[in-house]
């Protein structure tokens, strides 16, 4: 089965120092990985897309995340935080070799981002 | 292009009644999913259709259905609304759907049961 565990609900950091958010996923196959932002009261924004090309993935606004299959972590990070960072990010696995057609989204972790 | 859409909004219904929610995909997507948020439950995956027809359903009751038209356009129907049911349903579109697709989701609806 798969799964997608992110191991911080929540996160504060200073506005321009860096930001990491920890995703570790389970699946029996390679999975498309992604990481989705949530500003409030808005839907799902893409930040980036990993699908078995390079290992390091870069995405909007500064943000980049690493596939380690060794570790089965996806990781997302940017170097420094801005106010307008705060918001919440899922981790989300797609399975590859699953007709289920879905996304197994992980729990979410709030970013908090102090002036 | 145009993202994707959904409308309304906003609605708020009292229990006991049926809604229904409608989804404009991204122009050629052919695959539309829809998703329930709550707080309690995160998201969770309601159904996903392909050339009007459903491919997989997640675990809801049969109160929970959907259709989708010839022209991509998705709805979903909640009968005999509990007050469990409210929530941000989320829309998303994708070419096919499949592994690796980019799903596109639009702004949701809030539904409010009272």
């Amino acid at each position: 089965a798969q799964s997608v565990t992110q191991l911080d609900s929540h996160v504060s950091v200073s506005e321009g120092t860096p930001v990491l958010l920890r995703c570790n996923y389970s699946s029996s196959y390679s999975p498309s990985l992604f990481w989705y932002v949530q500003h409030p009261n808005k839907g799902l924004q893409l930040l980036l897309k990993y699908t078995s090309a390079a290992t390091l993935v870069k995405g909007i606004n500064g943000f980049e995340a690493e596939f380690k299959k060794s570790e089965t972590s996806f990781h997302l990070t940017k170097p420094s935080a801005h106010m307008s960072d705060a918001a919440e990010y899922f981790c989300v696995v797609s399975p590859r070799m699953d007709s289920s057609y879905k996304l197994i989204f992980g729990s979410g972790t709030r970013l908090l981002v102090r002036p | 292009k145009a993202g994707v859409t959904q409308t309304p909004r906003y609605l708020i219904k009292t229990r006991g009644q049926q809604v229904t929610l409608s989804c404009s995909p991204i122009s050629g997507h052919r695959s539309v999913s829809w998703y329930q948020q709550t707080p309690g439950q995160g998201l969770q995956f309601l159904f996903e259709y392909f050339s009007e027809t459903q491919r997989n359903k997640g675990n809801f009751p049969g109160r929970f259905s959907g259709r989708q038209f010839s022209n991509s356009r998705s709805e979903m129907n909640v009968s005999t609304l509990e007050l469990g049911d409210s929530a941000l349903y989320l829309c998303a579109s994708s070419p096919t759907g499949g592994a690796g697709d980019t799903q596109y989701f639009g702004p949701g609806t809030r539904l409010t049961v009272l």
